[in-house]
């Protein structure tokens, strides 16, 4: 079946450095691909989405694109700020499994002053 | 605009016992889901609606069930609570099945003993 893999956390970064998290997944057919992003005592919420390959989503300064050669669609943002600290799921989906969403393990951020 | 909301906020539970997590929303979508959340595992569709009066299996249906109410209302019930269960729960909701973005609450988080 579909699967989503994420690089292990947690990661810590200071202020202002450069975050890439990895994210592969393994799908049959033409997934969309999803970030979103859990902040402390809250629910998910979509950061930014793909829905075919060579995309690129971007949203509040991170970007992702989607790479069909490499099955594969990495956050990166430029500057982290402290307000960016929180756990971050990929995602995929696709109509051949009913347009679930199926999540990856999810990966803790922490950014420090 | 409350969004996705879900009562109670946490909960502690002894085996055996039986509880219902509620889960509303007035976004007027038709499709609603219940996740679970584990640790290094990410979250797993236990049910879903896809729409007013229809619901499915998702990945981990096992030890429970579901009603959906009404269009705003989708619950959650456990028969009969195993310690296997602590978990934190999400509720989520989206314009139509398929959909891309789904909506999610704030969680549930569910201790058995």
């Amino acid at each position: 079946g579909d699967s989503v893999t994420q690089m292990e956390g947690p990661v810590t970064l200071s202020e202002e450095a450069f975050l890439t998290i990895n994210c592969t997944y393994t799908a049959t057919g033409y997934p969309s691909l999803f970030w979103y992003v859990q902040y402390p005592g809250e629910g998910l919420q979509l950061l930014l989405k793909a829905t075919k390959a060579d995309d690129k989503g971007s949203n509040k300064g991170f970007e992702a694109t989607y790479r069909k050669e490499t099955t594969s669609f990495h956050l990166e943002k430029g500057s982290v700020q402290v307000s960016d600290s929180a756990v971050y799921f990929c995602a995929l989906s696709q109509e051949t499994s009913g347009s679930r969403l199926t999540f990856g393990e999810g990966t803790q951020l922490t950014v420090n002053p | 605009n409350a969004g996705v909301t879900q009562t109670p906020k946490f909960q502690v539970l002894k085996t055996g016992q039986s509880m219902t997590l509620q889960c509303a929303q007035d976004m007027n979508h038709n499709s609603m889901y219940w996740y679970r959340q584990d640790p290094g595992m990410g979250l797993r569709l236990i049910y879903y609606s896809a729409s007013e009066g229809t619901t499915d299996k998702g990945e981990v249906p096992n030890g429970y069930n579901v009603s959906r109410l009404n269009k705003r209302e989708f619950s959650l019930r456990l028969e009969s609570a195993a310690p296997s269960q602590t978990s934190v729960y999400f509720c989520a909701s989206s314009v139509v099945f398929g959909a891309y973005e789904q909506y999610f609450g704030p969680g549930t988080r569910l201790t058995v003993t």
